[in-house]
């Protein structure tokens, strides 16, 4: 079974700054993907972007940029120039290959992270 | 193109009773996936529907339930609701059972 760590429950960061949210998995799979999705108060789980474990390249979506390391089983999220809308909980999740068995997604407990002005 | 909508927002029912959520899948997708997320918690896998048929389901006992239908709309049962229910219900739906989206979410209280 797959499972998703993520060992800072609360961080805090000053509006522009960067800040880097740390996750780490286990699994046994060799293809599979990896996610980061933030969960503001409204609740709306948003996918803010995702990994495919057979691309060496790190994903990148504007502001937001990933460190995959697959030996190390790691996958952190930076986020540059903090905005107060980036507010939110954020959840790291894993998902096996979409064929044959059920693609679910495992997430870890999430991190708060509060953007200070 | 709509995205993935659930219904009701909140719902408060009392322990023992029966209660239907409602998911409409994204345009275009075939999957559904329901995740029960606690308080201060990460969402959990209840099960996934793809093309009408379960395909997979989490450590939940058989009081919850799912339905598909041919539009690829989605329902989760719950019969006998306990305290420990309470919790907000979140529907996803995907393409072929890809990176998923999430709805607003179904807030149940129970009590």
């Amino acid at each position: 079974a797959q499972t998703v760590t993520q060992s800072q429950p609360e961080m805090s960061v000053q509006e522009a700054e960067t800040v880097t949210l740390s996750c780490t998995y286990d699994t046994s799979e060799n293809n599979y993907y990896l996610f980061w999705y933030k969960q503001p108060p409204s609740r709306q789980m948003i996918l803010v972007i995702r990994q495919e474990a057979y691309k060496q390249q790190n994903a990148t979506e504007n502001r937001f940029s990933v460190n995959f390391q697959k030996a190390a089983k790691s996958f952190s999220l930076k986020i540059s120039d903090s905005q107060l809308g980036d507010t939110a909980m954020y959840f790291c999740a894993f998902m096996g290959a979409p064929t044959g068995a059920n693609s679910k997604l495992t997430f870890g407990k999430g991190i708060t992270l509060s953007v200070r002005p | 193109e709509t995205g993935v909508t659930q219904s009701p927002t909140h719902l408060i029912k009392t322990r023992g009773q029966q209660v239907t959520l409602r998911c409409s899948s994204q345009s275009g997708h075939n999957t559904v996936s329901w995740y029960q997320q606690a308080l201060g918690q990460g969402p959990q896998f209840i099960f996934q529907y793809y093309r009408e048929e379960e395909n997979g389901r989490g450590n939940f006992p058989p009081r919850f339930s799912g339905l598909q239908f041919p539009n690829y709309s989605s329902e989760l049962n719950v019969n006998a609701l306990e305290l420990d229910d309470s919790a907000l219900y979140l529907c996803a739906s995907s393409t072929d059972r890809r990176e998923q989206y999430f709805g607003p979410g179904t807030r149940l209280t129970v009590t």
